[in-house]
């Protein structure tokens, strides 16, 4: 069952666009929620994070919005550029009763973005 | 810096030989973490420690083992190495902050068994 789920493999925009990655999750426990880059060869590096009591949390060119009555969260990049080629892994965590979960982490498939210049 | 090692970060081994992959981090960090990752499942649980003599299983555990005798290191071992083991693995840490901890990567080490 795969509780965290990225359901488009790849995006290509042109370098300069604003590139939309989306994730959905099934397990209402989930109250944070983390947003990881990979390049080939390397290890995940984490770009962002939001908890459920926002909707939206912003860092330079990386916005992440949260849905919960939908169960989805996305990641806008603007304006995208060819750096940002990567793998992008949505993860979710639930920090349990007193937070004694220690964020343990399920992650969605992946979602290879390419910038194109 | 603060950081996070992995060796080897490449290993070939044969079907039935045991295998330890060794993971250390400086960022004094209680809790770690060992995925695996393969296509089409993005990054999988195996273990995870939350301190010293703390182990427990994750997602996909069958056939792993952990064990944690120091806060630096979180070494994994495949007791009899099999094909369906051959994967990029990736250990993680990060500081206990109440539930929402980010989790801070190493490089990765690539097995494939034969």
């Amino acid at each position: 069952d795969q509780q965290v789920k990225q359901n488009s493999p790849s995006l290509s925009v042109q370098e300069g666009r604003i590139s939309i990655l989306n994730c959905d999750y099934t397990n209402s426990m989930f109250d944070y929620f983390l947003w990881y880059k990979k390049y080939p060869a390397e290890g995940p590096t984490f770009l962002i994070s939001i908890s459920s009591i926002k909707d939206k949390n912003e860092d330079g060119r990386f916005t992440v919005f949260l849905n919960k009555s939908a169960k989805h969260l996305s990641l806008h990049i603007v304006p995208s550029q060819p750096g940002d080629s990567a793998v992008y892994f949505c993860a979710a965590s639930y920090s349990g009763a007193g937070g004694t979960s220690y964020g343990k982490l399920t992650f969605g498939q992946g979602t290879i973005l390419t910038v194109h210049p | 810096d603060a950081e996070i090692t992995q060796s080897p970060r490449h290993k070939i081994t044969e079907t039935g030989r045991q295998v330890t992959l060794a993971c250390h981090q400086t960022w004094n960090h209680n809790n770690m973490f060992w995925y695996r990752q393969d296509l089409g499942h993005g990054l999988r649980l195996i273990h995870y420690s939350y301190g010293v003599q703390d182990t427990n299983k994750g997602e996909v555990s069958d056939g792993y083992s952990v064990s944690r005798s120091n806060t630096e290191d979180l070494p994994l071992t495949l007791e009899s190495a099999a094909s369906s083991q051959t994967s990029v693995y990736f250990c993680a840490s990060s500081e206990t902050r109440g539930g929402w901890e980010t989790q801070y990567f190493g490089p990765g080490t690539r097995l494939l068994v034969l």
